[in-house]
């Protein structure tokens, strides 16, 4: 149980153009997604909290306009990078909390960004 | 402010060895948790453990265990009779817990650790 999925797992695009990462909770409905980044070699930094039906709540230095995150049901959450740049490149993971609470997130298994 | 120190950012074991990774928090919430990620070369994380904040009894878990001191602010990993699969970045992590309910996660910056056969 509590299964999150991310796709793709890996995307390779030329920069200034977008891309879209889905985060889905397979198995259980969640109310809360979470969507770190991290660079080679450092730990996972947050980059926002989405939850279903509202608007994302980003940390400090976080670009929302760049980083549009869309939370439109209890079971996906869509994280879309605008006008990519090779500093964007990194390893992106979302995870998942369940409707009925709880401290738990459920990691997916990420996504590798690379643009060129 | 929620702070979650590893000291240690890489550690060599041959295989067998026990090893401990170190993790010193800060917070200042009375309530909290802690969690042990171990993320393997595929980059999934995979979930160790969580411990709340009132209960300090250390757990064994197989060739796994974990010392928490509120004293010390500490909340130690040892793996015993390390194997080469035990090969990866761990991470300690914090979690707070808002007015909803809600819990943001901080992440420490890592160990690595590699087991040589």
């Amino acid at each position: 149980g509590a299964v999150v999925s991310q796709h793709p797992s890996w995307v390779i695009c030329k920069s200034g153009t977008s891309v879209k990462i889905e985060c889905r909770s397979l198995d259980f409905q969640a109310t809360t997604m979470f969507w770190y980044r991290q660079f080679p070699k450092q730990s996972l930094m947050l980059m926002a909290t989405s939850n279903e039906g509202s608007k994302a709540t980003y940390e400090q230095g976080v670009e929302k306009d760049k980083f549009l995150i869309n939370h439109a049901s209890l079971t996906l959450s869509t994280l879309t990078v605008t006008s990519a740049h090779p500093e964007d490149s990194s390893f992106y993971i979302c995870s998942a909390r369940t409707v009925a609470g709880g401290y738990e997130q459920y990691f997916g298994p990420g996504t590798r960004l690379t643009v060129t | 402010a929620q702070k979650v120190t590893q000291a240690q950012t890489e550690i060599s074991v041959v295989e067998k060895e026990d090893v401990t990774l170190d993790c010193v928090y800060e917070t200042r919430d009375i309530t909290y948790y802690l969690f042990w990620y171990k993320q393997p070369p595929s980059g999934e994380l995979v979930f160790l453990i969580r411990r709340n904040s009132f209960d300090e009894q250390n757990e064994i878990s197989g060739r796994y265990s974990w010392n928490f001191q509120k004293s010390t602010s500490s909340f130690n990993f040892t793996i015993t009779a390390s194997q080469v699969v035990d090969s990866a970045v761990y991470f300690c992590a914090l979690s707070d817990i808002d007015q909803t309910g809600a819990n943001n996660l901080f992440f420490g910056t890592g160990t690595r650790l590699t087991v040589i056969p």
